[in-house]
């Protein structure tokens, strides 16, 4: 069946890079995009067609994809970046869309 | 700039029915798909549907094809999820989302919100 497996968590010190991955078989064809989401809050798209940053995110968000593995980098962590982030994936065709079960991003 | 808010969330027994709709402002709204996504508590987010922008298509996750339906009135900016015979397993807060183009296979791009749907006897 079709999945998106992340880690649950993740921890870093303030400063360090933050590497959360996502990998699932469909990632071969299809773009991965990246939600960040504090408590409370609603998601927040914060990397869409692999590697693309919307406006108002910060340059230390980057990511990847390569094979069945997409990974969101922060590079420099900040407190503030402290979040749950989950990955998603699409079809143009109509299959089925899928978030990962997201990873919690503790930076302490 | 994009507002959507999100109404209708409340408790409701489970086998009865119930309707969210999310109002949406600050786009041409009739051009975008949307999207609603759920979150059960304390768990990861899970996409429910999509409906393109005129409305023809519309695409659902499994584990509500056939008792949620997704709608949308391009004349009142409002999307609709009517929601049947709702189960425990369906209880969560629903986000509305918008999608970064017309068709369906957009991605959620901007999102409300959300409202708390519980279902409880």
């Amino acid at each position: 069946s079709y999945e998106l497996t992340q880690p649950p968590s993740v921890s870093v010190s303030p400063g360090q890079a933050a590497r959360i991955t996502c990998s699932g078989d469909a990632l071969t064809k299809k773009f991965a995009y990246w939600y960040q989401q504090k408590s409370g809050q609603a998601p927040l798209l914060v990397i869409y067609d692999d590697n693309k940053r919307p406006s108002g995110i910060p340059e230390r968000f980057s990511a990847s994809r390569s094979g069945t593995m997409a990974t969101l980098t922060i590079t420099g962590a900040q407190v503030d970046d402290e979040a749950d982030y989950s990955c998603y994936s699409t079809d143009s065709n109509g299959s089925p869309r899928l978030f990962g079960g997201g990873t919690k991003l503790t930076v302490l | 700039q994009v507002q959507l808010v999100e109404s209708g969330g409340g408790v409701v027994q489970p086998g009865t029915s119930l309707r969210l709709s999310c109002a949406a402002s600050g786009f041409a709204f009739s051009t975008f798909a949307m999207h609603w996504v759920r979150q059960a508590p304390g768990k990861g987010l899970e996409w429910v549907a999509v409906i393109s922008y005129n409305g023809r298509n519309k695409y659902y996750a499994d584990s509500v094809e056939g008792r949620f339906t997704i709608s949308r009135d391009n004349s009142e900016n409002t999307l609709h999820l009517q929601m049947t015979s709702p189960t425990r397993e369906d209880t969560g807060v629903y986000f509305c989302a918008r999608g970064d183009m017309g068709g369906s296979g957009s991605y959620p791009q901007y999102w409300g919100q959300g409202t708390l749907v519980t279902v409880s006897s």
